[in-house]
């Protein structure tokens, strides 16, 4: 079955420390996003790109950097310089253009 | 700037009744795509439903049903026969090409059912 696969789904990191969350997706997509959720709010868009080698920031970039080498998989690496990373962070894919994403199940970080 | 609304941060609704949801946005470019997700307590985000600016008629998919208002720049939507299954977090969202198509998302309604 085609899906978004997000790993791991729990993340523990100590100060200082840079951490990477995996997206791999098997649909086809050109695109792929990164978004944050903190507790009770919306989505907030950390970075997407819609093609290989190409990637534009998001709302909240700051602390955080990604690469896309490959269609299939868009690893966003969480660096120290992110002050508050406590997070659930989603990984979304989609046609460039089309309707609505696909999601994975989400990684909910800690800094310990 | 593109934005969206969520007035209801919580709403409770007895099974098997219907419930809306409220949803205002606004932007400024004529083509647009308003979603609805569903984010049950597990966490992963459902594509529910999805409306285009063009679109003549509501958009509908099962017991979901998008009460789309343009000039009020209104999307609502409204789940019929509510179930259990149904309490989560539910999300509308926009795409536009100002917006470089990303989704922008509001900040969510909590739907409690009863039994």
């Amino acid at each position: 079955d085609g899906g978004i696969t997000q790993s791991p789904k729990y993340l523990f990191r100590k100060e200082g420390q840079n951490v990477t969350l995996s997206c791999e997706q098997n649909l086809n997509h050109d695109a792929m996003y990164w978004y944050r959720q903190d507790p009770g709010q919306g989505l907030r868009l950390i970075y997407y790109s819609q093609i290989v080698n190409d990637f534009q920031k998001g709302d909240i970039a700051e602390g955080y950097s990604v690469s896309r080498e490959k269609k299939e998989s868009f690893p966003l690496t969480v660096t120290s310089a992110q002050k508050n990373p406590t997070a659930f962070y989603l990984c979304a894919s989609s046609i460039v253009t089309a309707y609505g994403y696909t999601f994975g199940s989400g990684t909910r970080l800690t800094v310990v | 700037a593109q934005k969206i609304t969520q007035t209801q941060p919580g709403m409770f609704v007895q099974e098997k009744e219907a419930v809306t949801l409220d949803c205002t946005y606004d932007t400024s470019d004529p083509s647009y795509g308003l979603f609805w997700y569903k984010q049950p307590s597990s966490g992963e985000m459902i594509f529910l439903i999805y409306q285009g600016s063009y679109d003549q008629q509501n958009a509908t998919e099962g017991r979901y049903s998008l009460n789309f208002q343009k000039a009020r720049k209104s999307a609502n939507l409204v789940i019929s026969a509510s179930q259990l299954g149904d309490s989560a977090m539910y999300f509308c969202a926009m795409r536009d090409p100002t917006g470089g198509f990303k989704t922008i998302f509001g900040a969510g309604t909590r739907l409690f059912v009863k039994a």
